[in-house]
C-alpha cells in the first residue's frame, strides 16, 4: 500500500526566507502529485498539480517539483510571507482514482 | 457551482442521534470523495463514486455510515446512532476525472461534527 510522508512534521521560519518542503512516497507508479494547503478550520487549497510527465510545476512563489523514480517531491516558497502560514499536505494518486495524503508539514512564517 | 459545497458547516448532536452532511459537487465533475479529518490528524479516505459505477466503500470505518450520490451529482454522508467518535470534520471533494493525469482534486470547507 502507497505511504506518503511529508518531513518535517512543523516549521518555522523568519518572513522573507525561502523553505523547502519534503514529500516522499513508497510507490512510484503514480499519475500525478498535488499540494495543497490547509488554514485552521478550513477545507484543502489546490496548489499545485504535477502529472507523472511533469518534472515541475510553478506557481507565483511556488514551485513544486517531482522525481518518481525516487519517489519525492519538494515544494518550494520563495520570499516567505506571514500569509504563508498554514499547514501544506501532498496527496498522490494510483490507479483507481484512490488518493493518498501526506500528513503535512505545519508551517509558521514570523512577521 | 463555482465550487465544492458542504452544508452545514457545523453540527452538534447528541450520541445516538442519526446525522446527514451534504455535498455539492463543481458542476460536471464526475469523481466525489468523502474523507474525514479528526482533531490534528490526516486525512481519513471514506468513500469515493466514479460516475454510474459501483462506489469505493472500503473506507467506512463501520456499518453505521454510508453514503449515496443522486444523479450522478450532489451526495449525502449518513452516520447513524452517532458516537462520541465520530466527531471530526467531514470533508468532500471532487475532481473531472478527464483521464486520470488530469484529475485535479477541489475540496469543500468541510462539515465539523461534534457528538455530545
Amino acid at each position: 500500500k502507497q505511504e506518503v510522508t511529508q518531513i518535517p512534521a512543523a516549521l518555522s521560519v523568519p518572513e522573507g526566507e525561502n523553505l523547502v518542503l519534503n514529500c516522499s512516497f513508497t510507490d512510484s507508479a503514480i499519475y500525478n502529485l498535488q499540494w495543497f494547503r490547509q488554514d485552521p478550520g478550513k477545507g484543502l487549497t489546490s496548489l499545485l498539480l504535477i502529472q507523472s510527465s511533469q518534472r515541475e510545476q510553478t506557481s507565483g512563489r511556488l514551485n513544486a517539483s517531482l522525481d518518481k523514480s525516487s519517489g519525492r517531491s519538494t515544494l518550494y516558497i520563495a520570499a516567505s510571507q506571514p500569509g504563508d502560514s498554514a499547514t501544506y499536505l501532498c496527496a498522490v494518486v494510483e490507479t483507481g482514482n484512490q488518493f493518498y495524503f501526506g500528513t503535512g508539514t505545519s508551517l509558521t512564517v514570523i512577521p | 457551482g463555482a465550487g465544492v459545497s458542504q452544508s452545514p458547516s457545523n453540527k452538534v448532536t447528541e450520541k445516538g442521534k442519526d446525522v446527514e452532511l451534504r455535498c455539492d459537487p463543481i458542476s460536471g465533475h464526475t469523481a466525489l470523495y468523502w474523507y474525514r479529518q479528526s482533531l490534528g490528524q490526516g486525512l481519513e479516505f471514506l468513500i469515493y463514486f466514479q460516475g454510474n459505477s459501483a462506489p469505493d466503500k472500503s473506507g467506512l470505518p463501520s456499518d453505521r455510515f454510508s453514503a449515496e450520490r443522486t444523479g450522478g451529482s450532489v451526495s449525502t454522508l449518513t452516520i447513524q446512532r452517532t458516537q462520541q467518535e465520530d466527531s471530526a470534520v467531514y470533508l468532500c471533494a471532487s475532481s473531472s476525472n478527464m483521464g486520470l493525469a488530469d484529475g485535479e482534486l477541489f475540496f469543500g470547507e468541510g462539515s465539523r461534527l461534534t457528538v455530545l
